[in-house]
């Protein structure tokens, strides 16, 4: 079936740096690709959508200058948290569209990454 | 604004019974409905997906979709201590070429031996 491979799977940075997430399709071409975001005990948020070639799509609220999305390739899409702070401190997970035939209709996700600002 | 409602629990359910999910949504436009089981600290995995109204059955789990009420439901029968966890409800809205998944904040769910 469809897998995703999402690194890092855990990140600590300091308060004011960068942090890259990557998630790749590895066996499927991921042309549309969701990143949500998931605060403790709460239910996961839809932030972006990615389409290969073109601008993501920011959910109201979610700073686009701040949260960078790049879907350069089919294969790999990239989230980088610029200037991060402790409230971004979250379970950040990647999902691609895939079709009916992965047997997930519709929807594989990433292991998730959690990112840790201190 | 779409919306998912769950609640949140924890429900607790002793070992062999049926476990009962509900979700409601708030979009009548939605097509798609998942049920997404999720461990702390884990991506969601899917248990299952519904579209049409009625039930669906995979193995120990049934899926239940009411349109009319906009209501979906899972249940989970002869329960397993390996059942206890989150278990999250989404609904697809396709159309304007963003269609991705809307989450309800999950119910907790606990099996006791």
């Amino acid at each position: 079936g469809a897998v995703v491979s999402q690194h890092p799977s855990r990140v600590i940075c300091k308060s004011g740096t960068s942090v890259k997430i990557e998630c790749r399709s590895l066996d499927f071409q991921a042309t549309t690709m969701f990143w949500y975001r998931q605060f403790p005990k709460q239910s996961l948020m839809l932030m972006a959508t990615s389409n290969e070639g073109s601008k993501a799509t920011y959910e109201q609220g979610v700073e686009k200058d701040k949260f960078l999305i790049n879907h350069a390739s089919l294969t790999l899409s990239t989230l980088t948290v610029t200037s991060a702070h402790p409230e971004d401190s979250s379970f950040y997970i990647c999902s691609a569209r895939t079709g009916r035939l992965s047997g997930s209709d519709g929807y594989t996700f990433g292991s998730g990454t959690r990112l840790t600002v201190v | 604004q779409k919306e998912v409602e769950q609640n949140s629990g924890p429900l607790s359910v002793p070992e062999g019974a049926i476990a009962s999910l509900n979700c409601t949504y708030s979009d009548r436009g939605s097509q798609s409905f998942f049920w997404y089981r999720q461990y702390s600290g884990k991506s969601p995995e899917l248990i299952m997906f519904i579209y049409s109204n009625g039930d669906k059955e995979d193995g120990r789990f049934t899926a239940q979709l009411n349109k009319a009420s906009q209501y979906v439901s899972l249940l989970i029968r002869d329960s397993q201590p390996s059942d206890s966890a989150t278990y999250l409800c989404a609904v697809n809205h396709p159309g304007g070429g963003a269609d991705g998944l809307t989450f309800g904040k999950g119910t907790h769910l606990i099996i006791q031996p």
